[in-house]
């Protein structure tokens, strides 16, 4: 079965940091470039980043840049996401996504792999 | 950035009614438009991509269409399992921007 399962979401105070993780399984995790999208409460989606297969080109929100990095493992099928300097606006579901295709971070055919989601709070 | 404007925000609809979104992108992103479902407490599901494509397993109920600036979603019969909110999202531009939602409730 084709899965996304992430975990590291929890409670973190205002400047503080959190890594997340998304261990896939059931595909070729090698083959794929993959994201983070988040969603704060009772709010619409939002893009976070993108990581290129081998890791050698990432994107990244502009209200993240700096703050925020994604990596992979792909010996261990995982992306991660490190956010550093967290604040309120961050508090989301976090989503840990597929990109569909080979055309990569733009002119894709969408994320057709998600996961369940883990959650940020971000208050003191 | 490009904005994606969806409407409606939200709309009323009986099982059997045809219901259309639309999405409005600020500039041109030729085809690169995919659409998601979302219900409560759960992760999006892609539906359609490239603007008409249909994603595997989706039922054919679904349709999109359009390019360039303006797109739509269709629904030609609701089902009762169709009651969720609806996301646009463009690939043409970063950062890739997704719209701002469409509920779809029972009448």
């Amino acid at each position: 079965e084709v899965q996304l399962v992430e975990s590291g979401g929890g409670l973190v105070q205002p400047g503080g940091s959190l890594r997340l993780s998304c261990e896939a399984s059931g595909f070729k995790f090698t083959s794929y470039w993959m994201t983070w999208v988040r969603q704060a409460p009772g709010k619409g989606l939002q893009w976070v980043a993108t990581m290129k297969q081998d890791g050698s080109e990432r994107y990244y929100l502009g209200s993240v840049q700096g703050r925020f990095s994604i990596s992979r493992d792909n010996a261990r099928n995982s992306l991660y996401l490190q956010m550093n300097s967290l604040r309120d606006d961050d508090s989301a579901v976090y989503y840990c996504a597929r990109i569909k295709g080979e055309r990569g971070y733009l002119y894709s055919q969408g994320m057709d792999v998600w996961g369940q989601g883990t959650a940020v709070t971000v208050s003191s | 950035d490009i904005q994606m404007t969806q409407s409606p925000s939200s709309l009323s609809a009986s099982v059997g009614d045809r219901v259309t979104i639309t999405c409005r992108a600020s500039r041109s992103i030729a085809s690169y438009l995919n659409w998601y479902q979302q219900k409560p407490g759960k992760a999006p599901k892609l539906l359609i991509y490239t603007s008409f494509t249909l994603e595997g397993g989706v039922p054919s109920r679904f349709s999109g269409s359009g390019s360039g600036t303006d797109f739509t979603l269709t629904i030609t019969s609701l089902q009762p399992e169709d009651f969720a909110t609806y996301y646009c999202q463009q690939t043409y531009n970063t950062p890739p921007t997704f719209g701002g939602g469409t509920k779809v409730e029972i009448k």
